[in-house]
């Protein structure tokens, strides 16, 4: 079955500065790229998403980047500020299979 | 704007016990999922429903785990006999026509405590 392994756990950076997050997935026919943004104690809520038939897509100060090839797939925050800081979740759907797979989550903390 | 209801959104119960937490998914979708998180780490897939029955399921749902769909409305998880690592955090969540097309709805969560 998928596997999404997401890297790095934890993350540092000062207000401002960008912050990139990444995972490799391990389904070739997965398909369906989700990011989610969690608070502590909230739901899961999605804050960008990518489809395989594109390599790029962004959103304001977000961007997703897709390669097909190597079975990866990053998180780019431009400027960022201290509301951004949260715990976020990479997932893959695709395949056979109806349901999303998650990353292990990265704590992102933006520094004032 | 529309979202995915749960209920209670935190309940504590003695070892043994049974427990249903419910959800309400948005009304036009056709797919539901429970999942869970364990607190500090990642949210794990434990069962998609679809067409009133289980589509696929986790290895952590196993025989002490049921879902059921009372009503049109109603989309519940049962724990027959709870364990302490049952604790965690259980979302429930609802897509429209799948997710080649849509995204995952989650609803805000219950949080279960064992003891």
């Amino acid at each position: 079955g998928e596997n999404v392994e997401q890297h790095p756990s934890t993350l540092s950076v000062q207000e401002g500065d960008s912050a990139v997050i990444k995972c490799t997935y391990s389904d070739s026919a997965s398909n369906y790229f989700p990011w989610y943004k969690q608070e502590l104690g909230k739901r899961p809520q999605l804050i960008i998403d990518i489809r395989s038939n594109v390599g790029e897509k962004k959103d304001q100060r977000i961007a997703v980047t897709l390669n097909k090839t190597a079975k990866h797939f990053s998180l780019h925050i431009t400027e960022t500020q201290p509301e951004d800081s949260a715990v976020y979740f990479c997932a893959a759907y695709g395949g056979a299979t109806n349901k999303l797979i998650f990353g292990t989550g990265t704590l992102l903390a933006v520094q004032p | 704007e529309p979202e995915v209801t749960q209920t209670p959104s935190h309940q504590v119960t003695q070892m043994g016990q049974e427990v249903i937490l419910r959800c309400v998914p948005i009304s036009n979708h056709l797919y539901f999922y429970w999942y869970r998180q364990i607190l500090g780490q990642k949210v794990e897939f434990l069962v998609s429903f679809y067409n009133n029955e289980i589509s696929e399921k986790s290895e952590i749902f196993d025989d002490q785990f049921s879902v059921e769909r009372p009503d049109g409305s109603n989309f519940t998880l049962k724990i027959r006999s709870t364990k302490l690592e049952d604790s965690a955090m259980y979302f429930c969540a609802s897509n429209q026509g799948g997710l080649s097309t849509g995204e995952l709805f989650f609803g805000e969560g219950s949080r279960l405590t064992v003891l």
